[in-house]
């Protein structure tokens, strides 16, 4: 089943920060993040394996509540290259082979 | 390293006809590929998942017959598209989990681009 994203889209200024978040119905083994610019393949930012692990990435953080089932993705002092589509993969524990995409989160930074 | 290719980048054919599209693993052998389907503005939805030497798993809604997958080496899979109609016209991507990847991370193709028309 197809994880949730919540926004669905977000406007910021350079410099704003935000946060992206991702929450399934399923138990979770994993949650991947990837960031998609138009036209292009996603490209892989991080996988989050247990609960409560927080992986950064530049100034992109992403944290996983094990428990409630939902990670969250923490963009801080937004670029201009950070504007595309972010994705939360999740695989379940009960089907770990595969990564379920969510619907992705539309991110624009704006000068 | 964890290079993913696929050709053509973009395809045009006429209803009816079928289409094939390569993705290959290009510095690491990959056991498993996966196959995405991507409608403009919308998430990727797997199609099947890629085994070397064995049969594809095709998930749930996925026409095993019309979307032909071969994983015939470690650094090729194939997807053919057969009888094409408009409706198939997507962007796919392909990826691979290189082996030994400890957390499963996936790495993307740059998609092949279908319209048919």
């Amino acid at each position: 089943q197809q994880p949730v994203q919540s926004p669905q889209a977000v406007i910021l200024r350079e410099g704003e920060d935000a946060v992206i978040n991702c929450s399934s119905s399923k138990a979770l083994y994993s949650v991947h993040w990837y960031r998609q610019k138009h036209g292009e393949a996603p490209v892989f930012l991080m996988i989050l394996l247990k609960g409560g692990e927080q992986k950064g990435h530049e100034k992109i953080s992403a944290s996983f509540n094990e428990k409630k089932q939902q990670s969250s993705l923490y963009l801080t002092a937004s670029q201009l290259s950070y504007s595309g589509t972010y994705f939360c993969g999740t695989q379940s524990k009960t089907s770990y082979d595969k990564v379920i995409f969510g619907p992705g989160t539309s991110l624009s930074v704006i000068p | 390293g964890a290079v993913v290719s696929q050709h053509p980048s973009r395809v045009i054919c006429k209803s009816g006809t079928s289409v094939k599209i390569e993705c290959r693993s290009l510095d690491f052998q990959a056991t498993t590929m996966f196959w995405y389907r991507q409608f403009p503005k919308q998430s990727l939805m797997l199609m099947a998942t890629s085994n070397e030497g064995s049969k594809a798993t095709y998930e749930q809604g996925v026409e095993k017959d019309k979307f032909l997958i071969n994983h015939a080496s470690l650094t090729l899979s194939t997807l053919t598209v057969t009888s094409a109609h408009p409706e198939d016209s997507s962007f796919y991507i392909c990826s691979a989990r290189p082996p030994g990847a400890l957390y499963n991370e996936q790495f993307f193709g740059p998609g092949t681009r279908l319209t048919v028309l």
